[in-house]
């Protein structure tokens, strides 16, 4: 079975600065990666999402990760955090094997600090 | 664009209440899952519907039951509400039987008195 570690529980953060939210996944096999994010009060919303191919993948409002399977790791990144990015962040791994479901990490929230 | 809604934002219950959560997609998705989310636990997968009336257990299915008649709708039911059952529960749906993106409703925060 596919399971997901984030590391970190919070992270804060000044506006502008650079950030980078770790996510650490097992499965044997290429798995389907994912980075939803929770702003306060909502439901998730996709920010990108791996399967194959280039192993950089860009995002929305302006996220990027890298998928990388010698170290087992899909970590999210963003070169300068808006204080609108202030939200929970949620790593989810699938596998080709368990129909549609996806395991999710316990979330890294993140504060922005003006 | 996929609309998930649930019909409750917030919900009190008392113990021992039967509850039921329901959850509407219009985008003709197979899957539908249902999910609670705790502070510092993530989302936990209750169950897991990928057609009409078939559905599968998730990580903690005790003290949950589903129902799916119709393929936009998936109720989620507390058979005798507790306590331990307050939680925000979050119903999602995703198009095909492969691990894809999830769309989300806004959840429902569940208080059981």
């Amino acid at each position: 079975a596919q399971s997901v570690t984030q590391p970190d529980i919070h992270i804060t953060v000044s506006e502008g600065a650079s950030l980078e939210l770790r996510c650490n996944y097992s499965y044997g096999a290429t798995p389907y990666l994912f980075w939803y994010v929770q702003s306060p009060g909502q439901g998730l919303q996709l920010l990108l999402k791996y399967f194959s191919g280039d192993t950089l993948v860009q995002g929305i409002k302006g996220f990027e990760a890298e998928f990388k399977r010698s170290q087992s790791s899909f970590n999210l990144r963003k070169p300068s955090v808006h204080w609108s990015d202030a939200a929970e962040y949620f790593c989810a791994v699938g596998a080709n094997t368990n129909a549609g479901k996806s395991t999710f990490g316990d979330g890294t929230t993140l504060t922005v600090k003006p | 664009d996929v609309k998930v809604t649930q019909s409750s934002r917030y919900l009190v219950k008392r113990t021992g209440e039967k509850v039921f959560l329901e959850c509407v997609q219009d985008m003709d998705h197979e899957n539908m899952f249902w999910y609670r989310q705790d502070p510092g636990l993530g989302l936990r997968l209750i169950y897991f519907s990928y057609d009409v009336k078939m559905k599968e257990k998730g990580d903690i299915p005790e003290g949950y039951s589903v129902s799916r008649e119709k393929k936009e709708r998936f109720s989620l039911i507390l058979e005798s509400a507790s306590t331990n059952q307050t939680s925000m529960y979050l119903c999602a749906s995703s198009l095909v039987a492969l691990p894809d993106t999830q769309y989300f409703g806004p959840g429902t925060r569940l208080t059981v008195l």
